[in-house]
């Protein structure tokens, strides 16, 4: 597609239940990012993936949370048995793992825990 | 470890007016790269400048310049002849080399709330 694309666009979950959010990058990017984003917040990073690489998990804030890459495209980011502090704006980006350019976000899921 | 730092949660201009936006970093590698981009209420992320560390020359993008300051660890966005659409959360961004392990994590400052008065 032209852009990052990341679906559901909103998720309403009940407290307790499991949820997946997926992210579509943009073809031929191989570097790949998850970011958290609270209300009026910045971007706190959550996993990323590069390639063939193993991913950098080091922003993942519990075992609650697991991501995966398939064939180097699209990203599933997991969220188990979720939390009201899990509510926030999930936001994907991409990049060519070339140099320094630049990432391209997706328009994010909105998370709604109740 | 790499980190960002934008002191001003908020800023106000005057439409038409210029306004500088305050990022400082940090990092131990030589080499990275240092973005801006800008967020306005829908929630889009869109890229905006671009400066690698070792150009020579301070970046430019249209309305947008990036003031880089590499003994300072400073890189300002300046805005010229701001406008209405300007309005929005403005935040920058760093990125180390491919190599060096979580640097390789792009990692972004709190954010600036930019508001342009008419």
């Amino acid at each position: 597609g032209a852009g990052v694309s990341q679906s559901p666009s909103n998720k309403v979950t009940e407290k307790g239940k499991d949820v997946e959010l997926r992210c579509d990058p943009i073809s031929g990017h191989t570097a790949l990012y998850w970011y958290r984003q609270s209300l009026g917040q910045g971007l706190e990073f959550l996993i990323y993936f590069q390639g063939n690489s193993a991913p950098d998990k080091s922003g993942l804030p519990s075992d609650r949370f697991s991501a995966e890459r398939t064939g180097g495209s699209v990203s599933t980011l997991t969220i188990q048995r979720t939390q009201q502090e899990d509510s926030a704006v999930y936001l994907c980006a991409s990049r060519l793992d070339r140099g320094y350019t630049e990432a391209f976000f997706g328009q994010g899921t909105r998370l709604t825990v109740v | 470890a790499q980190k960002i730092t934008q002191t001003q949660p908020g800023m106000f201009v005057q439409e038409k007016e210029a306004v500088t936006l305050d990022c400082t970093y940090d990092t131990s590698d030589p080499s990275y790269g240092l973005f801006w981009y800008k967020q306005p209420s829908s929630g889009e992320m869109i890229f905006l400048i671009y400066q690698g560390s070792y150009d020579q020359q301070n970046a430019t993008e249209g309305r947008y310049s990036l003031n880089f300051q590499k003994a300072r660890k400073s890189a300002n966005l300046v805005i010229s002849a701001s406008q209405l659409g300007d309005s929005a959360m403005y935040f920058c961004a760093m990125r180390g080399p491919t190599i060096s392990g979580s640097a390789r994590q792009l990692t972004f400052g709190s954010g600036t709330q930019l508001t342009v008065l008419p």
